[in-house]
């Protein structure tokens, strides 16, 4: 069955510091997607970025990147940077191929951002 | 473009009550998932319609249902509410295919 850890609870950083997020998962599908979520203290989970089981090229995307190893099944996400605004929980998320949009999420990452 | 529409907000209802949730999804989008978030057991996948059709269920009890329209709104139902239904009920909509799932803002339901 799949799943995904996200061993950090919460995070605190001061402004400007970069932030770097965990995710482990496990699946047994070799067509999957990874996605990173953010949740503000509205509720609304919001998306920022995908990758996919068979591209494992690691991309920068204004102050976020991130790292997809499937040899470790890892899929860390750095913000650059940190600002106030980036304060909430995020979340990471596995689909498999064959599970239509069924998501699996971690426990989340609580980062606080101080000025 | 319009995001995510979850009516109501917020809920309050008592023990043993039914209550319905409905979500409107992106337009063009006809995938429409539901989950459960709570602080003790995270975000969990309820179900997911696709075309009318039930394409995916989680393992939550026969008191939760769903359904869904052919203008792909989706309505989710909770019949015979226990305290342990409270819970922020996010809805998320997606195209078919590899694509991410945008969620709306989500139901806070409190069952007193």
């Amino acid at each position: 069955a799949q799943k995904v850890t996200q061993a950090q609870t919460e995070i605190s950083v001061v402004e400007k510091e970069d932030v770097t997020l965990d995710c482990v998962y496990e699946t047994r599908d070799t067509t999957y997607y990874l996605f990173w979520y953010k949740q503000p203290p509205s509720g609304e989970l919001v998306f920022l970025i995908r990758r996919n089981s068979f591209d494992e090229q690691n991309e920068i995307s204004g102050r976020y990147s991130w790292n997809f190893q499937k040899s470790t099944s890892s899929f860390n996400f750095t913000i650059t940077a940190s600002q106030v605004v980036d304060s909430a929980v995020y979340f990471c998320a596995l689909r498999e191929g064959a599970a239509g949009n069924k998501l699996t999420f971690g426990g989340g990452t609580r980062v606080l951002v101080k000025p | 473009k319009a995001g995510v529409t979850q009516t109501p907000r917020y809920l309050i209802k008592t023990r043993g009550q039914q209550v319905t949730l409905s979500c409107s999804p992106i337009s063009g989008h006809r995938s429409v998932s539901w989950y459960q978030q709570t602080p003790g057991q995270g975000l969990q996948f309820l179900f997911e319609y696709f075309s009318e059709t039930q394409r995916n269920k989680g393992n939550f009890p026969g008191r939760f249902s769903g359904r869904q329209f052919s203008n792909s709104r989706s309505e989710m139902n909770v019949s015979t509410l226990e305290l342990g239904d409270s819970a922020l009920y996010l809805c998320a909509s997606s195209l078919p295919g590899q694509s991410e799932a945008f969620f709306g803002q989500g139901t806070r339901l409190t069952v007193v």
